[in-house]
């Protein structure tokens, strides 16, 4: 089965833009997760969505939003970037039931200017 | 909320020294702990789960990892490093239903 995949891989935007980033989950996963990767503040739970529908949240502002298609592909997007948005993006999918095994993709690295 | 800790941030060591990389959780229910790697340049991996049943479980490349539930811990082994094992290392948990990291652990193996 192909993994996790993400696109772009990289993206380079300048304060203030929006950016939305795309995640296709692994064949027959119903739920993604999405996780910010700072140096600083490691790896933070973003939302996950099951069913086209969000599941559960992070402590992240509202700037920070995402959506489920009905073929389990997701997005997320990030309005009026800052500086500190600066982070790999990772996205992770598993089979949907609670505490199942989350597979990651590689990222989508983003930098703010 | 949950928490997971890693105390080690960086841990330097030669091929085949042993490795023991602690992590300790905050909450006292049910968990799904893991183990996961993210070797430079690439994405991250599994390295072993625990679930339920022995508390004692193996993973790849060697790797095992024991829960001990009295100190809320899940401990990541080998008994002999390899220089290919270099690569960031992250405990999580799953609880409240997300999986929440702890802030990894860099591994430097030197040949």
């Amino acid at each position: 089965k192909a993994g996790v995949t993400q696109t772009p891989r990289y993206l380079i935007k300048t304060r203030g833009q929006q950016v939305t980033l795309s995640c296709s989950p692994i064949s027959g996963h119903r739920s993604v997760s999405w996780y910010q990767q700072t140096p600083g503040q490691g790896l933070q739970f973003l939302f996950e969505y099951f069913s086209e529908t969000q599941r559960n949240k992070g402590n992240f502002p509202g700037r920070f939003s995402g959506r489920q298609f009905s073929n389990s592909r997701s997005e997320m997007n990030v309005s009026t970037l800052e500086l500190g948005d600066s982070a790999l993006y990772l996205c992770a999918s598993s089979l949907g039931h609670h505490k199942e095994t989350q597979y990651f993709g590689p990222g989508t690295r983003l930098l703010v200017l | 909320a949950q928490s997971v800790s890693q105390h080690n941030h960086h841990v330097i060591l030669s091929e085949a020294a042993s490795l023991e990389l602690g992590c300790n959780y905050s909450y006292g229910g049910t968990v799904n702990l893991f183990w996961y790697v993210q070797y430079p340049g690439q994405h991250l991996q599994l390295l072993l789960k625990y679930f339920s049943g022995d508390p004692l479980v193996k993973g790849i490349k060697g790797f095992e990892a024991e829960f001990i539930k009295s100190k809320f811990s899940f401990n990541l082994r080998k008994p002999s490093v390899q220089w290919s094992d270099t690569a960031e290392y992250f405990c999580a948990v799953n609880s409240d239903e997300k999986l929440t990291f702890g802030t990894g652990t860099r591994l430097t193996i030197i040949p």
